[in-house]
């Protein structure tokens, strides 16, 4: 299985502030990756697909990038409804999966 | 609009069977992708299996012993059966739908349930 490694594993930002979220994959996954947010008790939301294309009704300041193994997550500018959990997932191999989160909160 | 809804028992013995359903609507299982995943409480996301619109499935192979998917198109219904539950299958399950129809490469869950808390304990 290929194994997705997400850094931190938690932060804390201000309003305003640029945030990144890492994801390492155990294998070049070819830009198979996708970005989700949870909320406490909600279920995931998609926000990034395909490393770097946004899905449709999510704010601009959310962006994907990365190639190979390697992936990154960035919003430009903290808002308070960005706190939650980003997950990254691999979609390249069965079994899709995950890495084990980031929670990031309103310092 | 794109709905999904599941539903089923919130406790389950050790041992027994889990069956789970997933009640769609605004889309046809003919054209979408379905898919299970779960979450145990306070921990990540793991993909269990999918439903593919051509009525083929797909199993996480830690859980392909144990899981079976079906579906039911005259109902909108997606099914999920798993035996032989342990104490480590507590969580909360999720249906999910792919971004396109009649999908081959785009695996991302672009809709979700609202999920359901699935408690394995004697």
């Amino acid at each position: 299985d290929i194994q997705m490694t997400q850094s931190p594993a938690s932060l804390s930002a201000s309003l305003g502030e640029t945030v990144t979220i890492q994801c390492r994959a155990s294998e070049d996954i070819y830009s198979g990756l996708a970005w989700y947010q949870q909320k406490p008790g909600k279920s995931p939301q998609l926000l990034i697909y395909g490393a770097s294309s946004l899905q449709d009704g999510v704010p601009s300041r959310f962006s994907g990038s990365g190639s190979g193994t390697q992936y990154s997550l960035k919003i430009s500018s903290m808002q308070t409804e960005d706190e939650g959990v980003y997950f990254c997932q691999q979609g390249l191999k069965y079994p899709y999966t995950f890495g084990a989160g980031t929670k990031l909160e309103l310092k | 609009q794109v709905q999904l809804k599941e539903s089923g028992p919130g406790l389950v013995q050790p041992s027994q069977t889990l069956s789970l359903t997933c009640t769609v609507s605004g889309f046809s299982l003919t054209s979408y992708n379905v898919h299970w995943v779960r979450q145990p409480p306070g921990k990540g996301l793991e993909w269990m299996g999918r439903m593919r619109y051509n009525g083929d499935t797909s199993y996480n192979s830690a859980l392909k012993s144990r899981l079976s998917i079906s579906r039911d198109t005259s109902k909108n219904q997606v099914f999920l059966k798993m035996n032989s539950l342990q104490t480590d299958d507590t969580g909360t399950y999720y249906c999910t739908r792919d971004r396109l129809p009649y999908n081959n490469w785009d695996n991302w869950f672009a809709y979700w349930g609202q999920g359901t808390l699935v408690t394995v304990s004697s």
